[in-house]
């Protein structure tokens, strides 16, 4: 079956560092992939997302790539924020059945000024 | 996009009463919805699916009896916790198959 694996937390950055989640994968089929961002007592947020094969996604500074040779889909952001302070998760869905999907088991990140 | 409305966000009960949680599509005809479920500091698990008209189909380990779906239409899915007790204490959150990968905002259930 699916999975997705993330790098295990928590992750404590420094304002303006840089930042690097890993994720990889393992699937059946071809999936879109997926960074949601969740902030305290709150649901999920679709941070970005890819739909295919070294397809770039990007929004709010953050970006990943979908590397099919390597399964990857690695969240980057050149320069955090206190504000960036939350739990990351990377997860892949199909086209085929939109709103299912399956999840790592998230990052914490900690942004410290 | 679509919108989700998930109610109440939080709610805390007694040990042995039953919650009931609400899963609305606010633009858009669901005829399929996902519930997951979310324990502290882990991962969203995929509970069951969520079909208008007919049976949920529930993940292994799920109890069906526990926790009772209905998608009596299509812009509603409710989920009943039926006589809840403390290990029940999650975070549930749904969303809709074919809107894109929108969720709700989850709802916080405490059991005292």
């Amino acid at each position: 079956g699916d999975s997705v694996t993330q790098m295990e937390g928590p992750v404590t950055l420094s304002e303006e560092a840089f930042l690097t989640i890993n994720c990889t994968y393992t699937a059946t089929g071809y999936p879109s992939l997926f960074w949601y961002v969740q902030y305290p007592g709150e649901g999920l947020q679709l941070l970005l997302k890819a739909t295919k094969a070294d397809d770039k996604g990007s929004n709010k500074g953050f970006e990943a790539t979908y590397r099919k040779e390597t399964t990857s889909f690695h969240l980057e952001k050149g320069s955090v924020q206190v504000s960036d302070s939350a739990v990351y998760f990377c997860a892949l869905a199909y086209n085929t059945n939109a709103g299912k999907s399956t999840f790592g088991d998230g990052t914490t990140l900690t942004v410290k000024p | 996009g679509a919108v989700v409305s998930q109610h109440p966000s939080r709610v805390i009960c007694k040990s042995g009463t039953s919650v009931k949680i609400e899963c609305r599509s606010l633009d858009f005809q669901a005829t399929t919805m996902f519930w997951y479920r979310q324990f502290p500091k882990k991962s969203l698990m995929l509970m069951a699916t969520s079909n208008e008209g007919s049976k949920a189909t529930y993940e292994q380990g799920v109890e069906k009896d526990k926790f009772l779906i209905n998608h009596a239409s299509l812009t509603l899915s409710t989920l009943t916790v039926t006589s809840a007790h403390p290990e029940d204490s999650s975070f549930y959150i749904c969303s809709i198959k074919g809107v894109g990968y929108t969720f709700g905002s989850g709802t916080r259930l405490t059991v005292v």
